[in-house]
């Protein structure tokens, strides 16, 4: 069974742009949930999505936002990017909703903000 | 707010040795969950404990819950090089995973 996919694994932007990640879950999988990993600030809770709707949400700025497809895949999307916006972006699968089953995760999208 | 504090923050033992994290929550829990981190990679699910399990062994490994003291521990026995990693406990908070700093293990051969 194919693990999680994200894609791109590699991003450079300029401040101000905007970047789109993507995540695809385990198959059969239907919450997606995503992660910002810094140095600073460790691993952060972005957002959960479960049957295309936003099920829960950290404490980051409207900047931030999410899809889920009818697949299961979701995208992440970071609007005026910011230096401090440079991250290890980490989306997590799993089977229900709430992450009451184990959450397994990507590999991540490194996102340079420069 | 952080809500899986490890300790130690970092641990440095030979191979074969026993190796013990501990992890502190604040508040209630539905599950806790432990991964492990080469070199900010990807990261890999270990073990899921629930909130009415006590212990969970997988391979090498033990986890415990004691949720009157709001911890949990990884026990890694007979460690390995390979095991050399950043290790993060994940207590799930009203549906998610708030992670701490984690421990940084070293394994030398």
């Amino acid at each position: 069974k194919a693990g999680v996919t994200q894609t791109p694994r590699y991003l450079i932007k300029t401040r101000g742009q905007q970047v789109t990640l993507s995540c695809s879950p385990i198959s059969g999988h239907r919450s997606v949930s995503w992660y910002q990993q810094t140095p600073g600030q460790g691993l952060q809770f972005l957002f959960e999505y479960f049957s295309e709707t936003q099920r829960n949400k950290g404490n980051f700025p409207g900047r931030f936002s999410g899809r889920q497809f009818s697949n299961s895949r979701s995208e992440m999307n970071v609007s005026t990017l910011e230096l401090g916006d440079s991250a290890l972006y980490l989306c997590a699968s799993s089977w229900v909703g709430g992450l009451n089953t184990e959450a397994f995760f990507g590999q991540g999208t490194r996102l340079t903000v420069v | 707010s952080q809500q899986g504090e490890e300790d130690p923050q970092a641990l440095s033992i030979q191979e074969g040795e026993n190796a013990t994290m501990n992890c502190s929550y604040k508040t209630s829990i539905n599950n806790l969950q432990w991964y492990r981190q080469n070199s900010g990679r990807g990261l890999v699910h270990l073990i899921l404990i629930r909130s009415n399990e006590r212990e969970k062994h997988s391979g090498r490994l033990r986890v415990t819950l004691d949720t009157s003291k709001k911890s949990s521990s990884l026990l890694i026995t007979a460690s390995r090089a390979a095991d050399t990693a950043s290790y993060f406990c994940a207590p799930n908070q009203g549906g998610k995973l708030i992670f701490g700093q984690g421990t940084e293990l070293s394994v030398k051969p």
